[in-house]
């Protein structure tokens, strides 16, 4: 079966303005979750979603954003980019929770925003 | 706050040799630990994950150690090949969510 989809690809925006990137999980998979990846700052989680719901946020400004539609595809959305936002955006989706190790998180492709 | 601490950086091992990444953790609540392989241009792939309850888990030529009292877990790579080659990221897992050690770039050398 397919694996997790991310568009687009690669991107690449303008200091000021906003973007927004596309998830679509694995069939049958209610659980996205969205996770940054840069050099200096490693993958760090951005949030959570099952069945339409944010469950859980990390640390980063309201400026990023995020919903989960009810055929569980998702988005993430960054308004206002700043050049530090340049990183690449990955995104995984599992079946279940993760709370049990029998769970497993199948991550895309990711999309590299670059902002200049 | 860096909660999962992950060394060495990087780690070049010859082709047959062992490549072992360590990694400690702070939070005592997490639920499971697994370790994630990833190549260039590719998502992060689990490869091998152990519960807190257990001190030693293998999978092939992959084993992790797990110290509970230490809060310290490792991985063992056994008679590594060029096809390792990797950055290997360490992870803990609590309420959904994934933290992440800050990774470990391992080279095979022939």
């Amino acid at each position: 079966k397919a694996g997790v989809t991310q568009t687009p690809r690669y991107l690449i925006k303008t200091r000021g303005q906003q973007v927004t990137l596309s998830c679509s999980p694995i069939s049958g998979h209610r659980s996205v979750s969205w996770y940054q990846q840069t050099p200096g700052q490693g993958l760090q989680f951005l949030f959570e979603y099952f069945s339409e719901t944010q469950r859980n946020k990390g640390n980063f400004p309201g400026r990023f954003s995020g919903r989960q539609f009810s055929n569980s595809r998702s988005e993430m959305n960054v308004s206002t980019l700043e050049l530090g936002d340049s990183a690449l955006y990955l995104c995984a989706s599992s079946g279940n929770p993760l709370g049990s190790m029998n769970t497993e998180a199948f991550f895309g492709q990711g999309t590299r925003l670059t902002v200049v | 706050q860096q909660q999962v601490k992950q060394s060495p950086q990087s780690l070049i091992v010859q082709k047959g040799g062992i490549s072992i990444i360590n990694c400690a953790y702070e939070n005592t609540a997490f639920d499971y630990f697994p370790w994630y392989q990833q190549f260039p241009g590719k998502g992060p792939a689990l490869l091998i994950a152990i519960r807190p309850d257990v001190s030693e888990k293998k999978e092939g030529r992959f084993t992790i150690s797990f110290n509970k009292s230490a809060k310290q877990f490792s991985l063992h790579i056994m008679d590594s090949q060029p096809g390792d080659s990797a950055t290997y990221f360490c992870a803990a897992v609590r309420n959904e969510k994934l933290t992440f050690g800050t990774g470990t770039r391992l080279t095979i050398i022939p």
